[in-house]
Formats: structure tokens, sequence, C-alpha cells
């Protein structure tokens, strides 16, 4: 069993809609990141959370340590946010372990 | 600012050659890390160096390596390779040790063995 899980692992949804990626880990960790991935490979560092919630633009972040749980949300998703989206959790800030990341396409 | 730098963007090997890839950080971050990524098992990291030393390293064969020069821009080499080894292998650079940090990531370099 991986020590990340994402789900889903694909998406699909129309321009507008509320879109929710979950993460689920089975480790202790210090703290997680969600990254984007466009085709081509560039990797963005989207939020780094060690508790609560982020925000940025349209996106939140969300994690909760006890459960082991984080979800990043896409408010009012548009064709540019289709990509690949991935959490990567670090343990005892030594490793970085990553999910198999979700596709996420937006469909004008 | 300058991003994070990697060359060759892309490479032609075949098997048993040796491989060297370059990472350049932002300018101030110490941290630099080494990723894999390959369609069947994703990302996976490589190791990470910061000041020069080597603090963390994932679970990957003697065959990679890493230094990091006193300008902190790294190299990873890959001995004696593998097709298995054909893959993007991405480096990100930080202001902190331990991927506690945001991290900015280069483009990757795509290394094909045939």
């Amino acid at each position: 069993k991986n020590e990340v899980e994402q789900s889903p692992q694909n998406l699909t949804a129309q321009e507008g809609e509320f879109i929710t990626i979950n993460c689920s880990y089975s480790v202790g960790i210090s703290a997680l990141h969600w990254l984007q991935q466009h085709p081509g490979g560039g990797i963005v560092s989207l939020f780094m959370l060690s508790s609560g919630k982020k925000k940025h633009g349209r996106l939140i972040a969300t994690i909760n340590i006890q459960e082991k749980h984080s979800s990043l949300h896409i408010t009012a998703s548009h064709p540019r946010d289709s990509a690949v989206y991935i959490c990567a959790v670090i343990i005892y800030a030594q490793k970085l372990v990553f999910g198999q990341g979700t596709r996420l396409t937006i469909n004008p | 600012k300058a991003g994070v730098t990697q060359t060759p963007r892309y490479l032609i090997k075949t098997r048993g050659q040796q491989v060297t890839l370059s990472c350049s950080p932002i300018s101030g971050h110490r941290s630099v890390s080494w990723y894999q990524q390959t369609p069947g098992q994703g990302l996976q990291f490589l190791f990470e160096y910061f000041s020069e030393t080597q603090r963390n390293k994932g679970n990957f064969p003697g065959r990679f390596s890493g230094r990091q020069f006193s300008n902190s821009r790294s190299e990873m080499n890959v001995s004696t390779l593998e097709l298995g080894d054909s893959a993007l292998y991405l480096c990100a650079s930080s202001l902190v040790t331990g991927h506690t940090g945001e991290l900015f990531f280069g483009e990757g370099s795509r290394l094909t063995v045939l």
C-alpha cells in the first residue's frame, strides 16, 4: 500500500464547478506540499501546510494532521486549471514522499 | 529573479554509459533536492543537498550520486545506465533544508536510455 494516496486519480469537470482533490497518508508527517504539474513537466508549488487552512486566489488547501488527510479545493474552476495535482508529505523533515497525482481536466 | 535552471534539457544515452545532470538554484537558495519521475513510479525523492552536504537520501542504488558546490549549484550522476533509468529528472531549490520551505522546481532533464 502506498504511503500517500490521492483521489480521484482522474477528474473531468465543467468550467465553473467546485473541485476537490483528496490526499490521505499513512505515516507521521511534519507538513505537506500541494504541487501543480502542467504538460511538459514544469512543477509549481501551490501550498505547504502543517495545520489548518491556506487560501491563495481560487485555491484552498486544508489539512487535518490527526486524521492524516488533506484536501485541495478549486473554486470557479477554469480550463487553465487543467493540470496534474500532486500532494507530497514531508516525513520527519527528511524524505518527501509523493502521491500518484490527480489529473484534472476542466472543459469550457 | 532567475528561476531554477537545469541542463541539459534532453539527452539520449545507451546502456552502460554514465550521465551528469546540472541544477543551478535560485540565488540565495542553499538547498537543492533531486527527484526522478517515471510513468510507472511517479515522482520519487533521490537526495537533498544543503550547504554542500548531503542531508537526506531516498531509496535509490549507489549508481545515483550527487554533489553540491560552494555556489550551491548541484550535479547528479548516474553510472552504468539501465533502461529503467529513462525518466524526467527534476531538481528543486529552497531557502531551507528538509523540504520545509517553498520548493522551486526546474523544468527538468529528460533522459532516454537506449
